[in-house]
C-alpha cells in the first residue's frame, strides 16, 4: 500500500556504536525524505533521495536509496548522546507526505 | 525557531468538546500539512492545502475538519472530541528546495481530552 515500513522500532547503543535504521517499500519509490525529531521536539528534515543507488553523506549520517528503489537506510557512524531522537522516513504519494513508524534511538553515554 | 506558528502549544479539555487548532506557515509558503501524532502512532497525515484549496486528505476523521484562508493560516477544527483525540497536532508548511518539496514544522499543539 501506501506506507513504508521502518525497522528496528527501538535501538538503544552504546555511545559511540553505529546505528542504523531501514525504511522498505513493496512498491517503488519516486523519492525518499528522512527527518529527525529530538524528544520533546518537532520533526525536522534532515535529506531527500531520489536516484536509484543514491549514497548522500552529512557528517556522520549516511543515507543510501537501494538500487530498486524500494527501501532506504540512514546510517549513523560513532553515536553521539546528540543523535538521540526519532528518526522517520517518508514517501510523497502525490500530494501526501506519508511516514514510516519511526525509529527511536536512544544513546547510552 | 521554524518559522511555522502554531497556537495554542497545550490544550486539555473534556470529551464532547470541540476545539480549534491555529497554523501560520513560513513566510511564502504556500502549503499547509496537518498531522497527529499519538504516542501509539508515530505521524498521520491528515490532509493538506495548498493556496486555499484542499489537495489531499488522509485518514481524517468526518469530526474533524480544516481550512486555509486568503491569509494562508490553516485551522485544523476537532469536534466531539474523545479521549482517542489526545495527541500532538502537528501544521508543517512546504517550499521546494533544490528540487525537494521540504516540510517545516511547527512546533505542534498539545491535546488533552480528559
Amino acid at each position: 500500500g501506501q506506507q513504508v515500513m521502518q525497522i528496528p522500532q527501538y535501538q538503544h547503543v552504546q555511545e559511540g556504536e553505529d546505528f542504523t535504521t531501514y525504511c522498505n517499500s513493496s512498491t517503488t519509490l519516486s523519492n525518499i525524505q528522512w527527518y529527525k525529531q529530538r524528544p520533546g521536539g518537532h520533526p525536522v528534515f534532515l535529506i531527500q533521495l531520489v536516484k536509484s543507488g543514491e549514497v548522500k553523506k552529512q557528517k556522520r549520517l549516511t543515507f543510501q536509496f537501494g538500487e530498486a528503489k524500494k527501501n532506504s537506510s540512514l546510517h549513523i557512524t560513532a553515536t553521539q548522546t546528540t543523535d538521540v531522537g526519532t528518526y522517520f522516513c517518508g514517501r510523497f504519494r502525490g500530494n501526501k507526505l506519508v511516514f514510516g513508524a519511526g525509529t527511536i534511538l536512544r544513546v547510552k553515554s | 525557531d521554524s518559522g511555522v506558528t502554531q497556537t495554542p502549544k497545550h490544550l486539555i479539555t473534556a470529551t464532547g468538546q470541540r476545539v480549534t487548532l491555529r497554523c501560520s506557515p513560513r513566510s511564502g509558503d504556500l502549503s499547509v500539512y496537518w498531522y497527529q501524532q499519538s504516542l501509539d502512532q508515530g505521524l498521520q497525515f491528515l490532509i493538506q492545502y495548498y493556496n486555499g484549496e484542499e489537495r489531499a486528505k488522509g485518514n481524517i476523521l468526518e469530526r474533524f475538519s480544516a481550512q486555509q484562508f486568503p491569509d494562508l493560516h490553516s485551522e485544523l477544527n476537532l469536534s466531539s472530541l474523545e479521549l482517542g483525540d489526545s495527541a500532538l497536532y502537528f501544521c508543517a508548511s512546504s517550499v521546494v528546495a533544490e528540487g525537494a518539496n521540504v516540510l517545516t514544522f511547527g512546533a505542534g499543539s498539545r491535546l488533552t481530552v480528559l
